[in-house]
């Protein structure tokens, strides 16, 4: 298993253009989340998926947008890119263990982003 | 609301000595809570967690029991290594879609 994977580890945008972070996970897992992490902060919870075909806002989800259409890949979209959404990206994801749903997320290694 | 608060770092001690990260919540109901560990350049791992009140969760020498008289859960270890050189968070996890509240991360340094 590859686990959580994201592309790509780093990315220098201007502002005003867009980009998709990718992310995949292979553990069949249905919950998987964005959350963003900046100097000195905790993660802040972008938005999340309950499964394919459902997401749901987070704390900070403004600029910023995200679909679901398979259970493995779970991207987001920034479509017009500010400096304020230079971060590191984290994707993560929540499985289950027998018929109930874990508590434990396993993270992806992230995506620097840079908007200048 | 929900949140979370640890100690701030960074955080700087000599191998073989004792480590306390204090952390603190804030929570309506009766929280999941746990530590990640960010090691240099990648992203979060579990570290150990705790469900319910009187808990301990355990892993790598490390420990943290769920107080919730006074709403804590320190993070402990013994004698601390290089090795655990790393950003520490204490997070929270509310309600049934499992998000995580996070606090604001504690850097340690371990020196030789």
């Amino acid at each position: 298993n590859a686990g959580v994977t994201q592309t790509p580890k780093f990315r220098i945008l201007k502002i005003g253009q867009s980009m998709t972070l990718q992310c995949a996970q292979d553990m069949n897992h249905n919950y998987m989340y964005w959350y963003r992490q900046d100097p000195g902060m905790g993660l802040k919870l972008i938005y999340y998926s309950v499964g394919a075909g459902i997401t749901d806002k987070g704390e900070v989800p403004n600029g910023y947008n995200v679909s679901r259409s398979t259970t493995e890949d779970f991207p987001l979209r920034l479509e017009l890119a500010a400096p304020s959404q230079t971060s590191v990206y984290f994707c993560a994801s929540r499985g289950t263990q027998g018929h109930t749903h874990t508590d434990t997320q396993y993270f992806g290694p992230g995506t620097r982003l840079t908007v200048l | 609301g929900n949140s979370v608060t640890q100690m701030e770092g960074p955080v700087t001690l000599s191998e073989e000595a004792f480590l306390t990260i204090n952390c603190t919540y804030t929570a309506t109901g009766y929280p999941s809570l746990f530590w990640y560990v960010q090691y240099p350049g990648e992203g979060l791992q579990l570290l150990l967690k705790a469900t319910k009140a009187d808990d301990k969760g355990s892993n790598k020498g490390f420990e943290a029991t769920y107080r919730k008289e006074t709403t804590s859960f320190h993070l402990e270890k013994g004698s601390v290594q290089v090795s655990d050189s790393a950003v520490y968070f204490c997070a929270l996890s509310y309600n049934q879609g499992g998000k995580l509240i996070f606090g604001q991360g504690t850097e340690l340094s371990v020196k030789p």
